[in-house]
């Protein structure tokens, strides 16, 4: 039984250079949500869906982030242009609304702006 | 402004001794905190929760406990082996929220052979 899977799971561009990460999401979660992990910061959620659709936006640090969910086993997270300070390892995570509390989360993409 | 603290950054322990880690909310909707456990190159991954309408929850060596007047949960390993050294995250939600869990930064556990 599959978890949540991201790819890619490493990421090294250089500063200016548009970054998608990718995730597929638990077959039958329906909500779906997006972290950044720093050292300074710690586990920031930056976004979340329900049904695909985006409820909560406002862990988006600024307009270069951008994330869609197409459709239920699909979601992007877009930065562009990205920038050193962008480093980070991002996680997305998914749960069944209403049937708990609990988050699974994927492996996480490491990703590296020089 | 951080709702959810974990002002401790590491924690090390000896083996076979207790590991008790500390986690400060802010938010008084809170009512539903949860720990998650963190190895290297991996994604975070539940470990324990409680409600508040508890004050203790266990599974197995893992305790969880919650004092609600003063905003403040623990959770307690006992004994601590060398493989629960991990980054732990406390978080909390609360009813209504729609799934959105608040995270603390972690702390960096290490339990010593």
């Amino acid at each position: 039984d599959a978890g949540v899977i991201q790819s890619p799971r490493h990421e090294v561009t250089e500063m200016g250079q548009e970054v998608t990460l990718r995730c597929k999401p638990i077959s039958g979660h329906n909500s779906l949500f997006w972290y950044r992990q720093t050292m300074m910061r710690g586990l920031e959620l930056l976004i979340y869906f329900n049904n695909n659709v985006p409820i909560d936006d406002s862990g988006m640090p600024e307009d270069r982030f951008s994330a869609k969910m197409p459709n239920a086993s699909f979601s992007t997270l877009k930065i562009q242009p990205s920038e050193p300070r962008d480093s980070a390892v991002y996680f997305c995570a998914s749960t069944l609304a209403g049937g708990g509390w609990w988050q699974f989360f994927g492996p996480g993409t490491r990703l590296t702006v020089l | 402004d951080q709702q959810v603290k974990q002002n401790s950054p590491s924690l090390s322990v000896q083996e076979g001794r207790i590991s008790i880690l500390n986690c400060d909310y802010t938010n008084s909707m809170f009512d539903y905190f949860l720990w998650y456990k963190k190895y290297p190159a991996e994604g975070p991954t539940f470990l324990i929760s409680i409600s508040s309408i508890k004050d203790k929850n266990e599974d197995g060596r893992f305790t969880v406990f919650l004092n609600k007047s003063a905003k403040h949960l623990s959770l307690h390993i006992v004994p601590s082996q060398p493989g629960d050294s991990a980054v732990y995250f406390c978080a909390a939600t609360y009813t209504g929220a729609n799934s959105k869990l608040t995270f603390g930064k972690g702390i960096t556990l290490s339990v010593r052979p």
